[in-house]
Order: C-alpha cells, then structure tokens, then sequence
C-alpha cells in the first residue's frame, strides 16, 4: 500500500470559488506529479516537481497552480473554478531521480479527487 | 506521434475463466512498458514493468508480455476473480527525453461475472 494521500475525496462546488486539493506522501520521494483523468480517457500530466521549490506545467495545459514548499506535500490550487474543470485529479510520487522516468522507478498514486464544479 | 492503444476497451468474462488484453504502442525510443491496475474511483497501482530485453514478467496470476520489435504487450489474467473487476492501463515510457515522458493508454475495463 503507497503512502500518497489526498485530500478530499469528493467536492462539489461552485462556479468561480478558490479550491486547493492537497496531496502529502511520507516516502520522501522527490518527484511528484498532478494528473487529470476523465472517465475513459487516459492520465494527463497538468503538473509536476522535481523537488521542493521545483516545479512545472505537463503536458495538459490547465489553469491551476501548484506549489513545493516541503518534500511531501504537493497541493493543487483553481483560483476560480468553471463546469469545465469536472474531472478526477490524481496526484503521484516516484522513487527516482532526476529527469529520466528510470526503467525501474515506481510510481505510485493516491486514491484521486472527483471534483464536480456546478 | 507517441500514442498508446488498448483493445478491448470494454471486456466482460465469467469469474474462472482466463482473459488476455493488448496494447499497441509507438512510443520511440523506447524505454519501458508498465501495467497498472485502476479499481473505481482510486488511482492505478503497479501490476508489472518491463523493460526492452524483457519477454514475459508474472505478478501472480497476472502475466504481461512484451514484444519490442512489434510494439505489441498483452497481460493475460488467470483463473479470474471477481476482485480483479477494474480498468487495466498500458504505460509507455520514453528514453532521451528531458522530461521522460510517460504515455498512458485509455485502459481496457474488465468486469467480472460470478
């Protein structure tokens, strides 16, 4: 079982609030990565980091913002949230180094955030 | 363009009985191939890894194979359970990149039948 947490599993919101979704691993790992998954679709990567103070936009361009402050926190911030940003968020951490995904590097997942915005 | 695909995308089996599902990829160059397993409403975990030299790897009643010179994997489940009722996603992931990319495919949902 992976030590990767988010919090909260579930919100409904509003159009135009402030959320931030939280993410904490307690493996010490320095990768961590955000990605957003509808149903069917595959994982995209919205974020990532390679350390504290490190971090940068993935391939799906999104309107959130992420910060590194500690090594094992990750949080996700919509400063203003729209329907369009209904999905699951799941946030990840590997046991790599660098930039390179190694051949043997594991990634694991927390359990995702389903974020409905009405 | 890299791209990951899986077939079927929607595959029902009766509890028992032994299914096989593929993935299909262009991802150069290649590094490695992962497996993930995804039940409803959580995040996927790791079934298997292979890299390039590597033709077969077993989780237990999970096997994946992996084809390098046709890009093709398959993972092939025995003796099914109703436990293993889940989205089963192919991962490739690229060498030489700076930001070593890892391709997600759309997954194969596989439900279970008693």
């Amino acid at each position: 079982e992976a030590d990767i947490y988010q919090t909260p599993r579930y919100l409904v919101i509003g159009t135009g609030k402030k959320i931030t979704l939280e993410c904490s691993q307690t493996m010490g790992h320095d990768k961590m990565y955000w990605y957003q998954q509808d149903p069917g679709m595959e994982l995209h990567l919205i974020h990532y980091s390679y350390g504290v103070n490190s971090t940068e936009k993935g391939d799906l361009s999104s309107e959130s913002t992420v910060s590194r402050i500690r090594t094992e926190h990750f949080p996700l911030t919509l400063e203003s949230a729209r329907p369009s940003h209904t999905s699951q968020y799941l946030c990840a951490s590997s046991d790599g180094a660098g930039q390179q995904v190694a051949t043997n590097e594991k990634l694991f997942f927390g359990s995702g955030t389903q974020l409905s915005v009405l | 363009k890299n791209q990951v695909e899986q077939s079927p995308q929607s595959l029902i089996i009766l509890e028992g009985k032994n299914c096989t599902l593929q993935c299909n990829y262009t991802v150069s160059p290649f590094s490695n191939l992962r497996w993930y397993k995804q039940d409803t409403g959580r995040g996927p975990v790791s079934l298997t890894i292979m890299t390039f030299s590597e033709n077969t790897k077993s989780n237990g009643r999970y096997t994946a194979t992996l084809d390098a010179d046709t890009k093709q994997s398959s993972l092939h489940i025995t003796a099914s359970q109703l436990s293993d009722s889940a989205s089963y996603i192919c991962v490739v992931s690229d060498r030489g990149s700076t930001l070593g990319r890892l391709y997600f495919g759309r997954g194969t949902q596989l439900t279970v039948w008693p």
